[in-house]
C-alpha cells in the first residue's frame, strides 16, 4: 500500500496570510492530484501534476511535484474565507502497468477566518 | 451530465442488520471506487473495479463487506451484518481511466450510522 502523509492536520489562519500545505510519501507516483471537500460534499478536484518538478498555478494557489515524484505541496496566498475546507491530496501508483488503485491522503482541514 | 449518483444520502440502521449502498457512475467512465471517509482513518479505498471487474479488494475490512458492479451503470456496496463501528461516510467515484492522473469524480456520499 502506497501511503501519503499529509501535515499539517489542522490549519487555522487569519484572511489575507500565505500558507502551504504538504504532501510525502516514500512511494513514487505517476501522478499526484490535488483534491478540495467542503463539508457534505464529494471531493472536487483542483489540480493534477504529473511530471517531476512540475509547477503548476490555479488563480491564488500554486502546486509543486517534487522531482523524485514522491512528495507535492499546495501553497495558498493571501487565503481567503472561501478557500476554507478540506484539501487532500491523492496519488496514483508509479512503475508503469494498468493499475488504476487512487490512494488519497488524511487531509489538511483549513480554516480562514475573516 | 448529472454526475456520480448515490443513494441514499443518509441510513440509520441496527447493528445486525443488512444494509445495501447503491451508486450510479456517469455514463462512459469505464472506473469505479468505492471509498470510506472517517475523521480518524481518513478517505479509505475499499475496492475499485475496471469495466465492471473488481481489481483490487484489498481495501475491503472484512468478509461482512461486498461489492457488486452487474453492468456498467450500478454498483452496490453490501454490508451484512453491519456493526457500529461502520458507521462512516461512504463515496462512490468514477473515471474514464485512460492513463496516469484521470480525475475522479466522487458522489455526494452516504452517511452511515449503526446503532
Amino acid at each position: 500500500t502506497q501511503l501519503l502523509e499529509q501535515s499539517p492536520q489542522f490549519l487555522s489562519i487569519q484572511e489575507g496570510e500565505n500558507l502551504t500545505v504538504y504532501c510525502n510519501s516514500s512511494s513514487v507516483f505517476s501522478s499526484l492530484q490535488w483534491y478540495r471537500q467542503e463539508p457534505g460534499e464529494g471531493p472536487v478536484l483542483l489540480v493534477t501534476v504529473v511530471t517531476g518538478g512540475e509547477v503548476k498555478k490555479l488563480k491564488r494557489l500554486t502546486f509543486q511535484f517534487g522531482d523524485a515524484r514522491k512528495d507535492s505541496s499546495l501553497h495558498i496566498t493571501a487565503a481567503q474565507p472561501g478557500d476554507t475546507g478540506l484539501y487532500l491530496c491523492a496519488g496514483y501508483p508509479g512503475g508503469g502497468g494498468s493499475n488504476y488503485k487512487l490512494t488519497f491522503g488524511k487531509g489538511t482541514l483549513l480554516t480562514v477566518n475573516p | 451530465d448529472a454526475g456520480v449518483i448515490q443513494s441514499p444520502r443518509h441510513e440509520v440502521t441496527e447493528m445486525g442488520q443488512e444494509v445495501t449502498l447503491r451508486c450510479k457512475p456517469i455514463s462512459g467512465h469505464n472506473s469505479l471506487f468505492w471509498y470510506r471517509q472517517t475523521m480518524m482513518r481518513g478517505l479509505e479505498l475499499l475496492i475499485y473495479f475496471n469495466n465492471n471487474v473488481p481489481i483490487d479488494d484489498s481495501g475491503m475490512p472484512e468478509d461482512r463487506f461486498s461489492a457488486k458492479m452487474p453492468n456498467a451503470s450500478f454498483s452496490t456496496l453490501k454490508i451484512q451484518p453491519s456493526e457500529p463501528r461502520d458507521s462512516a461516510v461512504y463515496f462512490c467515484a468514477s473515471s474514464f481511466h485512460i492513463g496516469g492522473g484521470t480525475e475522479a469524480f466522487f458522489g455526494q456520499g452516504t452517511r452511515l450510522t449503526v446503532v
